[in-house]
């Protein structure tokens, strides 16, 4: 199985802060990575699929890059809305798997 | 509007047996991948396993294999998890997605307890 490992677990930050996250997969998976975005009690939401196409009415602050096997969520400027826990998921191959979640908090 | 509405879970004993069902509307369901994905409280969001169109490719995570069977009826719209031989660390919100890839629409989810 890929494993997914994200960094930080746990990020504190002030709103206007750019922000990045990153994600590394034990092997290569090429561009096929997603990222989402999960507020407490609710689903998880898509913000960016291929590695770095933003879902459609998802804010352009938000970005991500990378391919192989090193991976990045930036957020330019955060706003109130974005605190949240974020998620890395491969779909390279099965099982698909997600990485552990980051927590972005207010600092 | 796309919607896609668990249901099914509940509180069940070690070794025991519950079946989730999905209803969804608003899409061309049996044009679509189908995905289970689950999360123990406090805890990630862990991939269970998927269903192509026609029910010929199902995946499974390690942990589930041999004990849990995802099907669906193109007729009804519907996904269906059926979990057997429950174990404590089973318990999760498992939440019935869209896509075999990328997952854009999520259902609300549905908790599944197993305690004794």
């Amino acid at each position: 199985d890929i494993q997914m490992t994200q960094s930080p677990s746990t990020l504190s930050a002030s709103v206007g802060d750019r922000v990045t996250i990153t994600c590394r997969a034990s092997q290569s998976i090429s561009s096929w990575l997603a990222w989402y975005q999960q507020i407490p009690g609710k689903a998880p939401k898509l913000l960016i699929y291929k590695a770095s196409t933003l879902e459609s009415g998802v804010p352009s602050r938000f970005s991500g890059s990378g391919s192989g096997t090193e991976f990045t969520l930036t957020i330019s400027s955060l706003q109130p809305d974005d605190f949240a826990t974020y998620y890395c998921q491969q779909y390279n191959s099965y099982p698909r798997t997600f990485g552990q979640g980051t927590k972005v908090e207010i600092k | 509007e796309v919607q896609l509405v668990e249901s099914g879970g509940g509180l069940v004993q070690p070794g025991g047996s519950l079946r989730l069902s999905c209803a969804t509307s608003g899409f061309s369901f049996s044009t679509y991948w189908m995905t289970w994905v689950r999360q123990a409280p406090g805890k990630g969001l862990e991939w269970v396993a998927n269903i192509n169109k026609d029910e010929s490719e199902k995946y499974y995570v390690d942990s589930v294999e041999g004990r849990f069977t995802i099907s669906r009826d193109n007729a009804k719209n519907a996904l269906s998890l059926e979990m057997n031989s429950l174990r404590v660390e089973d318990t999760a919100v498992y939440y019935c997605t869209r896509g075999d890839a990328w997952h854009r629409r999520w259902g609300q989810g549905t908790l599944v307890t197993v305690s004794s």
